[in-house]
């Protein structure tokens, strides 16, 4: 069985200070990587994903990620965050021949001024 | 080509009363899909629905809990005698006909509030 781990539930950073927000899968076949964000009541919007190919993943908004396959991780990254990135994040798992995503708990990030 | 529609966005219901949420998949998308985001949590999944057929409800609550895909209109979420625990937002996301689901779009949510 597949599943997300995302092991801050909560991330406060400084404005224009760099962040990672972490985490790890677990899963006995090939994966699909994705990460959305969701603002204050708001729907999903999807940062980035990995299906294949290079391990680094650029999305939208600065944002980008590395899938790691021997650390079962695919952590998102951002150089500097703007007070507007102030969210939840949501990292997500499927894989080929299934249409579940698994989601993990969401990490909410938080931009200090 | 617009996106998965949901509505309503928001729904107020009283203790006892039904819930329709309805889910228009984006254009050429036949495969529909619904997940349960409860307060402080991930989404969950719930059913997955081709047109007209449910494939798998494994995620639906056993009771009170029905959903639909007919062949024509949208996809329908029905809740019954809604209790507070139903509160929460609910997502649709759809995905093209025959496609290896390796990309859902998901819709903006209807926020379930039970009084």
């Amino acid at each position: 069985a597949q599943s997300v781990t995302q092991l801050d539930s909560q991330v406060p950073v400084f404005e224009e200070a760099p962040v990672e927000l972490r985490c790890n899968y677990s899963s006995s076949v090939s994966v699909y990587l994705f990460w959305y964000v969701q603002y204050p009541n708001q729907g999903l919007q999807l940062l980035l994903k990995y299906l294949s190919g290079s391990t680094l993943v650029k999305g939208i908004n600065g944002f980008e990620a590395e899938f790691n396959k021997s650390q079962t991780s695919f952590h998102l990254r951002k150089p500097s965050v703007h007070i507007s990135d102030t969210a939840e994040y949501f990292c997500a798992v499927t894989s080929t021949g299934t249409y579940k995503y698994i989601f993990g708990t969401g990490t909410r990030l938080k931009v200090l001024a | 080509n617009a996106g998965v529609m949901q509505n309503p966005r928001h729904l107020v219901r009283r203790r006892g009363q039904e819930a329709r949420l309805r889910c228009s998949p984006m254009k050429g998308h036949s495969h529909v899909y619904w997940y349960r985001q409860l307060p402080e949590e991930g989404l969950k999944f719930m059913v997955y629905l081709q047109k007209e057929n449910i494939i798998d409800e494994s995620g639906m609550p056993k009771e009170r809990f029905s959903a639909e895909f007919p062949k024509e209109g949208p996809s329908i979420l029905r809740i019954q005698q809604v209790v507070r625990g139903d509160s929460a937002a609910y997502f649709c996301a759809s995905s093209p006909v025959g496609a290896e689901s390796t990309e859902a779009f998901f819709g903006q949510g209807t926020r379930l509030t039970v009084v």
